[in-house]
């Protein structure tokens, strides 16, 4: 089936540094990949859609210019969190879905746990 | 975009059936309803997908009656490891041909299952 793989797992950063995550489809191609974040036992809050080759789209709320998304390729989407603080520690979720299925669901990254300190 | 609505939380024993509903009353024509599993500090795992009637796989079953404004997630004999929080998703499917839809997540089920 369609995997997502997202990298690192988990990362500590101090406060004010910028942290990179990736998120790819590993075998399946896709135009669009979403990206979540999740506070503890809370539901997954979309912050914003990630389109290959064009800017992405952010929720309201969402700082574009804190949440840089980069979606280089079919297979890469990259979320940075520029100047992190302690408030932006969550964890972080990706997901994509196969354009060469219809209806295909979507598929989500085992996530990434950002710690700031 | 369609809410839904679940239960916050049930409660079960190993080998029993459970059926989560949600409640899905602005349900679009396009919209297809779509399962996931989630356990602490994981990504969302597919369950099961449908868009009407009764929808089979290995692991569950999805009942969707023919107004569509409901569906039911059946379990059948729950385990331990089955504890986790079931979010219900309603949606455009329509990612073929670059159409995309975003799924907003609702506030889930904990399910939690005992000895």
């Amino acid at each position: 089936g369609a995997v997502v793989s997202q990298h690192p797992s988990w990362v500590i950063c101090k406060s004010g540094t910028s942290v990179k995550i990736e998120c790819r489809s590993l075998d399946f191609q896709a135009t669009t990949m979403f990206w979540y974040r999740q506070f503890p036992k809370q539901s997954l809050m979309l912050m914003a859609t990630s389109n290959e080759g064009s800017k992405a789209t952010y929720e309201q709320g969402v700082e574009k210019d804190k949440f840089l998304i980069n979606h280089a390729s079919l297979t890469l989407s990259t979320l940075t969190v520029t100047s992190a603080h302690p408030e932006d520690s969550s964890f972080y979720i990706c997901s994509a879905s196969d354009l060469s299925s219809y209806n295909s669901p979507l598929h989500f990254g085992n996530g990434t746990r950002l710690t700031v300190t | 975009l369609a809410k839904t609505t679940q239960p916050i939380s049930m409660d079960s024993y190993e080998g029993q059936e459970v059926n989560i509903t949600c409640s899905h009353n602005n349900i679009a024509t396009n919209d297809y309803i779509t399962w996931y599993q989630q356990f602490p500090s994981q990504g969302p795992r597919f369950i099961i997908q449908g868009y009407k009637t009764k929808v089979t796989n290995e692991v569950a079953s999805l009942f969707i009656p023919a107004d569509r404004k409901s569906s039911t997630l059946s379990l059948p004999r729950v385990s331990l490891s089955d504890t986790a929080v079931y979010y219900c998703l309603v949606g455009d499917g329509s990612f073929y041909g670059g159409a995309t839809n975003k799924l907003i997540f609702g506030t889930g089920t904990l399910l939690a299952v005992q000895p």
